[in-house]
């Protein structure tokens, strides 16, 4: 089975610190991507990547920026954490651009206060 | 561009009752659609798909039909279980590009 690990459950952080958000997949995808998800809009795109050092911003990439030095490794990271990115943030990972299943990691939520 | 669309919740069924999620999509082109299913405290996980016009995906009891005429992709279940309380998303990828589509996901809850 694919797994997807993300390295923090639940995380509380303060406002104005540097968060990391890590995640890992074991199975060779190329492919990882970052969500968020808030009630009533669904998962919302941050960043993906579709390859090593590779990058792309999402629908909602500011505040966020994303680092992948090896293809099992995906990290998220806020620069300067803010109240509003409150939020549950999930990891994802898929094959390639034509196997498209994606397998998602259980998630990390992330208070700000 | 893109767009996923379904019903809001949440939905409330006894146990046993027939089950419908309405997914609608706007897409340009032939993409896959997918439902994905989240349980409490977890992340999603792949329910059923379907990658072209008129393919019935299903899985675990639940079906849905890949309908191009209607752009819909709605979910069934003949007889729901407590167990099947979770949060629904409808989503469609097209084909060669790297994003997911999701929609705003449908809580459904199943009384005993």
């Amino acid at each position: 089975d694919v797994k997807v690990t993300q390295s923090s459950r639940y995380l509380v952080k303060r406002t104005g610190e540097k968060v990391f958000l890590e995640c890992v997949q074991d199975m060779d995808h190329e492919n990882m991507f970052w969500y968020r998800q808030d009630p009533g809009l669904g998962l919302r795109l941050i960043y993906f990547s579709y390859d090593v050092k590779m990058k792309e911003k999402g629908d909602i990439p500011e505040g966020y920026s994303v680092s992948r030095e090896k293809k099992e490794r995906f990290s998220l990271i806020l620069e300067s954490a803010s109240t509003n990115q409150t939020s549950m943030y999930l990891c994802a990972s898929s094959l390639s651009a034509v196997n498209t299943e994606a397998f998602f990691g259980q998630g990390t939520r992330l208070t700000v206060v | 561009g893109n767009s996923v669309t379904q019903m809001e919740g949440p939905v409330t069924l006894s146990e046993e009752a027939f089950l419908t999620i309405n997914c609608t999509y706007t897409a340009t082109g032939y993409p896959s659609l997918f439902w994905y299913v989240q349980y409490p405290g977890e992340g999603l996980q792949l329910l059923l798909k379907a990658t072209k016009a008129d393919d019935k995906g299903s899985n675990k009891g639940f079906e849905a039909t890949y309908r191009k005429e209607t752009t819909s992709f709605h979910l069934e279940k003949g007889s729901v279980q407590v167990s099947d309380s979770a949060v629904y998303f409808c989503a469609l990828h097209k084909t060669g590009g790297f994003k997911t589509i999701f929609g705003a996901g449908t809580r459904l809850f199943v009384k005993a």
